[in-house]
This record gives structure tokens, sequence and C-alpha cells, in this order.
């Protein structure tokens, strides 16, 4: 099976900072690779699909991009709700494995 | 709305079986497929598996293979995951998630098991 790693797996920036989040497949899968936002206590919601599509109002302070199978989740300017976890989730074919999860905190 | 409603809260011993109910309203079930997805406390998401809303097919993780079985029923717009032979390490929230991914990508709510003699 294909796995997924995450990097960094928790991260603590300031209000307006640039973060970036990395997910690795270990084998190619296209751009068939997703990002969740989980916030403490709520369900996860789906921010971008296909790579690089932002869901309908998602902030456009989130985006993502690809390079191979290298995939980067990128918020511009960091805001206080954005505190979450933070996972991806290739879906080429099953298992959707997701990553071990990226933790984001507000300095 | 596109809503998915899960059954509540259960406790479990174990050993023994559970199944979780996850209802869908707003879009036309047979034209999407369900997946089910678990997350144990303090701990990250976890694959489970899939059933698609048209035919039925079902792919499960490795993990659960033998274990799990996912069902659907069209005319109730539901999807059914039973887990058996629970172990404490079954504790978990369980969700159900439409699939597969669009502009709207609807998850439940999520249901509570907890496996504990």
């Amino acid at each position: 099976d294909i796995q997924m790693t995450q990097s960094p797996s928790s991260l603590s920036a300031s209000v307006g900072d640039r973060v970036t989040i990395t997910c690795r497949a270990s084998q190619g899968i296209s751009n068939y690779l997703a990002w969740y936002q989980q916030k403490p206590g709520e369900v996860p919601k789906l921010l971008i699909y296909a790579a690089s599509t932002l869901q309908s109002g998602v902030p456009s302070r989130f985006s993502g991009s690809r390079s191979g199978a290298h995939f980067t989740l990128t918020i511009s300017s960091l805001q206080p709700e954005d505190v979450a976890t933070y996972y991806c989730q290739k879906y080429n074919s099953p298992p959707f494995t997701f990553g071990p999860g990226t933790k984001v905190d507000v300095k | 709305q596109i809503q998915l409603v899960q059954s509540g809260t259960e406790l479990k011993k174990p050993g023994a079986s559970v199944k979780v109910s996850c209802t869908a309203s707003g879009y036309t079930f047979t034209n999407y497929g369900i997946i089910w997805v678990r997350q144990a406390p303090g701990q990250g998401l976890e694959w489970m598996g899939w059933i698609s809303g048209n035919n039925g097919n079902t792919k499960t993780a490795q993990k659960f293979q033998g274990r799990v079985t996912m069902t659907k029923d069209t005319s109730a717009s539901t999807a059914d995951m039973e887990l058996r032979s629970l172990r404490s390490d079954d504790t978990a929230v369980y969700y159900c998630a439409r699939w597969p991914l669009d502009d709207s990508a609807p998850w439940g709510q999520g249901t509570l098991v907890t496996v504990s003699s």
C-alpha cells in the first residue's frame, strides 16, 4: 500500500505568518490528494481536493500545490481560527489513506 | 441541504459487535458512495472502507478485513458499518462521509463507540 507522510508533525506560528505543510506519497498518486482541517472537538472539514482545488467557502488564504508525489498546503496569512490539525488523504485507489496529521498552533 | 446523520453513542463489551448507521439526505443516494473513517482518542484519522451507493461494492482496509461489514439500504438512503469482535483499542469516534470527493463533501457528526468491560 502507498504510505502518506506529513511534515512537520506540529508547528507554532504567529498571526499573519505564512505556514507550509508538506505531504508525501510513497508512490505516485497523480493529483488525487485532499487536505482536511479538523478543529478540536469538531468533524473534519474538506479544504482542498484534486491537490489544488479549493472547496467552496474555504478562505482564499488556503492553497494547495503538487510537485510529483510531494504536496503542499499553504496558509498565506495565519489567523487565530486556523488553529487545527491538518490531514492529507490520498484517493487515487483504495485504501484512501490519511497522513498522520500536522497540528498548527498560534503563538 | 446535503446531510449525513449517524446513529448514537454506543457502549459495548469486548468481543461484542457494533453497527453504526449513516442516513443521507439532500442528494441522490445512489450517485455517491460512503466511506467510513475512525478516530481513536487523541489520534489521527483512519480510513476503514468504502461502499458504493450504486451497486453495493465494497473495499475494506486490510486491517479490518474479516471484522467489518459495510451494507446499504437504498430505499432508506442509509449505509451501515458493522464491526465485530470488538477490543478496547476499537474505542473511537466513527465517521461516515460521502464519496467521491467533490465541491460538497459532507461528513456525519460522528458516533462514539466505547469498548469496555
